[in-house]
């Protein structure tokens, strides 16, 4: 088990720029999570993965942003055209799949957009 | 729709003394409940949680959490504090008959004083 990894830490872009995230899961797990986190907020859902199918996306998911998990493995999360709203913690989560399991989370990625 | 409120963004107090950080949850459904705990520089991880049976649930580092239906309360309480849990923490709550999403509140963060 080498936990959730997310790539790369750190982010600093221009706006209208476009950047890509990635998400390493534990390789058993069924389920992925991105989730956004601002200062003093908790994270905030933003889609979420059950192998390879896309089940849910919330409504702060505008149309720039798409996600993506190929073969039900690893996951990228895209922004175009980012705006300076978009700077925030970006937490990639897995889990086993039943519900009531924790999810195990990354250490997340930082955009931060100028 | 599932909610959840962390009333208090920050609770300062002294090592040993005894701390309450409150959690209340908005839902029609039956829940699972969750606290996360994320320490400086680290990711969140899952402090205890809440399926059914016994209302009061422990974490192996003394904190303790009770479920309280009528009041859709979950507050966490350690009757002694150290300095090693000035922390963030997180209150989750993932609503039943649907997709089991967590969602999270904003957090309380823990400051303990020597």
């Amino acid at each position: 088990d080498t936990g959730v990894s997310q790539d790369p830490r750190h982010k600093i872009t221009k706006r209208g720029q476009n950047v890509t995230f990635r998400c390493d899961p534990i390789s058993e797990h069924n389920r992925l999570y991105w989730y956004r986190q601002t200062l003093g907020q908790g994270p905030e859902f933003l889609t979420y993965f059950q192998n390879e199918a896309q089940l849910e996306k919330s409504r702060l998911l505008s149309d720039r942003f798409s996600a993506e998990r190929p073969k039900g493995s690893f996951s990228t999360l895209e922004i175009q055209r980012t705006e300076q709203g978009d700077s925030a913690m970006y937490l990639c989560a897995s889990s086993p799949g039943q519900p009531s399991e924790k999810l195990f989370f990354g250490s997340g990625t930082q955009l931060s957009v100028l | 729709a599932q909610s959840v409120t962390q009333l208090d963004s920050q609770v300062p107090v002294f090592e040993e003394a005894p701390v309450e950080l409150r959690c209340n949850y908005s839902s029609s459904v039956s829940v699972y409940l969750f606290w996360y705990v994320q320490y400086p520089n680290q990711g969140l991880q899952l402090l205890l949680k809440y399926l059914s049976g016994s209302t009061l649930v422990e974490s192996i580092n003394g904190f303790e959490a009770e479920f309280n239906k009528s009041q859709t309360s979950f507050h966490l309480r350690k009757p002694s504090v150290h300095i090693s849990d000035t922390a963030e923490y997180f209150c989750a709550v993932s609503e039943g008959g649907g997709s089991y999403i967590p969602t999270f509140g904003r957090g309380t963060s823990l400051i303990v004083h020597p």
